[in-house]
């Protein structure tokens, strides 16, 4: 079973407005940290946002935040203001603390793109 | 910090050589991951490792993919004899633990282009 699930394959929006991207996931662990990264054209990964299974609050880092719905297991992330740089392949993850031993699984992306 | 280094950053062979791949994870992290990235199949977790020992393989795809975590500070990923298939951009990332609140250090990447 598809342990997460993003399904928007691509978004588009206009630069300075907002864009939500999608991701469910699926574990039976109490214990389990979400994360987005992002990969630009030119493929390296990086690190956008976290969220605990234990948190109360939604993550935040700057232009980003998660829309954490524990009992929907849904996590989305929330762009705000979009940039022209934000332009990206966006991956939604999970690692399990106990079932798994902290393995890392991944989505299949969404590609988003910025328009001018 | 050097960050996670995987060489080489560029692999082009032919159909039925040996490849093999290093990584080197940032020091002090105990959790190393081998993943495959593909169009058609997107980011695939292959093995990690947690302080060295393997934990999962179930992701490497038959016998002809091999990983060994001999230290600390790396990892080989091999690939013998290889096929066009296993074309592909191979990442290696590293984390401090193996719980689930520890994020990911990815490398670049090696892009493996077998003929």
């Amino acid at each position: 079973a598809q342990k997460i699930t993003q399904t928007q394959p691509g978004m588009f929006v206009q630069e300075k407005e907002a864009v939500t991207l999608d991701c469910t996931y699926d574990t039976s662990d109490p214990s389990y940290g979400l994360f987005w990264y992002k990969q630009p054209s030119s493929g390296e990964m990086i690190f956008l946002i976290y969220q605990g299974s234990y948190d109360q609050q939604n993550a935040t880092e700057g232009r980003y935040s998660l829309n954490f719905q524990k009992a929907r297991k849904s996590a989305n992330l929330v762009i705000s203001a979009s940039q022209l740089g934000d332009s990206a392949m966006y991956f939604c993850a999970m690692r399990e603390a106990n079932t798994n031993a902290g393995k890392s699984t991944f989505g299949d992306g969404t590609t988003l793109t910025v328009k001018p | 910090d050097a960050g996670v280094i995987q060489s080489p950053r560029h692999e082009v062979t032919e159909m039925g050589q040996e490849v093999t791949l290093r990584c080197k994870p940032i020091s002090g992290h105990n959790s190393l991951f081998w993943y495959r990235q593909t169009m058609m199949r997107g980011l695939e977790l292959l093995i990690y490792f947690n302080n060295n020992v393997p934990i999962d393989d179930s992701g490497m795809p038959e016998d002809r993919f091999s990983a060994k975590m001999p230290n600390a500070s790396f990892s080989t990923l091999k690939i013998q004899p290889s096929e066009p298939r296993d074309s592909a951009v191979y990442f290696c990332a590293s984390s401090l633990g193996g719980q689930g609140n520890e994020k990911l250090f990815f490398g670049s990447g090696t892009q493996l282009s077998v003929l």
